[in-house]
C-alpha cells in the first residue's frame, strides 16, 4: 500500500518570498501523485497531477512542482507567494492498476505567509 | 470547476440523534468517496462506492452506512450520533482509472 509523509506540519514565509512544501511517498511502482490545497472551510482542490512523462509538473496558481523518483519525492514550489496562497497543502500519492483510484494522503503542511 | 456539493455545510446535534450527510456529483462519476478530516491529520477514508448498488468499507472504521441508489448521489447515514463523530467530513468523486479525485466543500460535524 502506498504511503505518504510531508515532513513540514507548518511553514511561514514572507510575502514575495519563495515557497517549497516537501512530500515524499513509499509506492512500490510508478504512483500518480498529487498535490491539493485547501482554504479554511472548503474543501480540496487540485493544484496539480503528476502521471507520466517530464518530471517538473506545472499547475494553477503559479505552482510547480518536479517528481525525483530517487528520492521518492514530489516538492511543490512557488518562485513568489501571495498572502492568499496562505492554506493547509496536502500531497498524495495514488495507485493504477486495476482503475484502483485509492489515494493517500499526507497530514497536510499549513502555510502562513507574513505581510 | 468540479460540480460535487454536500449539504449540510454545518451541522451541531445533540447525542443520539440520526443525521444524513448529502453528497451528490453531477459529472456521471461511477466511483465516489467519504473520508473523515480532523486538524493536522491526514484524511482517512471511510467509505467508497464504485457505482450503482456498490458499497465498501475504507480504512478507518466508522459506524457511518452509505448507500449508492443512484450514480450521482452518495449520501452517508450515521444512526445515532456520538461526541466521537465530531469532524469534518468530505465527498470526493472520479471517473474509474481517471485518478484525480474531485471534492466537495465538506460538512463540518458537531455532536454534543
Amino acid at each position: 500500500a502506498q504511503s505518504v509523509t510531508q515532513p513540514d506540519i507548518h511553514i511561514t514565509v514572507s510575502e514575495g518570498a519563495s515557497l517549497e512544501l516537501r512530500c515524499n511517498y513509499s509506492y512500490g511502482a510508478t504512483p500518480y501523485l498529487f498535490w491539493y490545497v485547501q482554504s479554511p472551510g472548503q474543501g480540496l482542490q487540485l493544484l496539480l497531477k503528476y502521471f507520466s512523462g517530464d518530471t517538473l509538473v506545472q499547475g494553477i496558481k503559479g505552482f510547480e512542482a518536479e517528481f525525483k523518483r530517487s528520492q521518492s519525492s514530489f516538492n511543490l514550489r512557488k518562485p513568489s507567494v501571495h498572502w492568499s496562497d496562505a492554506a493547509e497543502y496536502f500531497c498524495a500519492v495514488g495507485a493504477h492498476e486495476n482503475n484502483n483510484n485509492d489515494m493517500r494522503f499526507g497530514a497536510g503542511t499549513r502555510l502562513t505567509v507574513k505581510p | 470547476e468540479a460540480d460535487i456539493y454536500q449539504t449540510p455545510r454545518y451541522l451541531v446535534i445533540g447525542t443520539g440523534k440520526k443525521i444524513t450527510l448529502e453528497c451528490s456529483q453531477t459529472m456521471g462519476h461511477d466511483k465516489m468517496y467519504w473520508y473523515q478530516q480532523d486538524p493536522g491529520m491526514e484524511l482517512h477514508l471511510i467509505h467508497y462506492s464504485y457505482g450503482v448498488n456498490s458499497t465498501e468499507k475504507g480504512d478507518l472504521s466508522s459506524e457511518s452506512t452509505v448507500s449508492r441508489i443512484r450514480t450521482e448521489h452518495f449520501p452517508l447515514t450515521l444512526e445515532s450520533a456520538r461526541p466521537s463523530h465530531t469532524s469534518q467530513y468530505l465527498c470526493a468523486s472520479t471517473v474509474l482509472g481517471g485518478g484525480e479525485q474531485f471534492f466537495g466543500p465538506g460538512t463540518r460535524l458537531t455532536v454534543l
